[in-house]
């Protein structure tokens, strides 16, 4: 099966600096990869997705690159703010979710310092 | 509109007792999934629903683990015997589905919080 890894653990920056946050994928088949948002208390909610077919996406301050080559894709957060801390999970499926699921990483802790 | 519902958001049970956590996904969502998330951890997939048939149970981790669901919305997890190592944060999440099993975006609840002494 689908094996995600995924790096720092944690991750600390200071308001205004970019953060990324890099996850590597272990089943060649994988064509989608969305990264999930957590903050304290809540479930995690879809910030960004990318397709095999493409190599970036951009969503303002957000954007993912991908590498299939590699097997690895990465979340890269400009001018991060406040409201930016949060746990930040990549994840890979094949299907786009569906039978298998999604196989998560084990998420980032991302703290930014005023 | 409303999201995803689960409850009970806490429950502290004794070792040995059953559990019973309820999920109630988006109208309208044929794809629902349950997830746990030890403290600390990531997500690790149980169970997935495409309307009340599980084409797939792999994720679940023992035979004590079970899970329903009536028709498109509601489904249930049902842990029975619990043992200390089953205490984590259970996320139920719903999808939009479809025949082709392409889902996508999963909308996820807040979670039930099972703590077992």
């Amino acid at each position: 099966g689908e094996n995600v890894e995924q790096h720092p653990s944690t991750l600390s920056v200071q308001e205004g600096d970019s953060a990324v946050i890099k996850c590597t994928y272990s089943d060649s088949a994988s064509n989608y990869f969305p990264w999930y948002k957590q903050e304290l208390g809540k479930g995690p909610q879809l910030i960004i997705d990318i397709r095999s077919n493409v190599g970036e996406k951009k969503d303002q301050r957000i954007a993912v690159t991908l590498n299939k080559t590699a097997k690895h894709f990465s979340l890269h957060i400009t001018e991060t703010q406040p409201e930016d801390s949060a746990v930040y999970f990549c994840a890979a499926s094949e299907s786009g979710g569906g039978a298998d699921g999604l196989t998560f990483g084990k998420g980032t802790h991302l703290i930014i310092q005023p | 509109g409303a999201g995803v519902s689960q409850s009970p958001s806490n429950k502290v049970t004794e070792k040995g007792k059953d559990v019973e956590l309820r999920c109630d996904p988006i109208s309208g969502h044929t794809a629902l999934y349950w997830y746990r998330q030890r403290l600390g951890q990531g997500l690790e997939f149980l169970i997935y629903f495409q309307g009340n048939s599980a084409p797939d149970k792999s994720g679940l981790p023992s035979d004590r683990f079970s899970a329903e669901r009536t028709g498109e919305s509601v489904s249930t997890l049902t842990i029975q015997r619990t043992q200390q190592e089953d205490s984590a944060v259970y996320l139920c999440a719903s999808s939009p589905g479809g025949a082709s099993g392409r889902t996508g975006e999963l909308f996820f609840g807040e979670g039930s919080r099972l703590t077992v002494l």
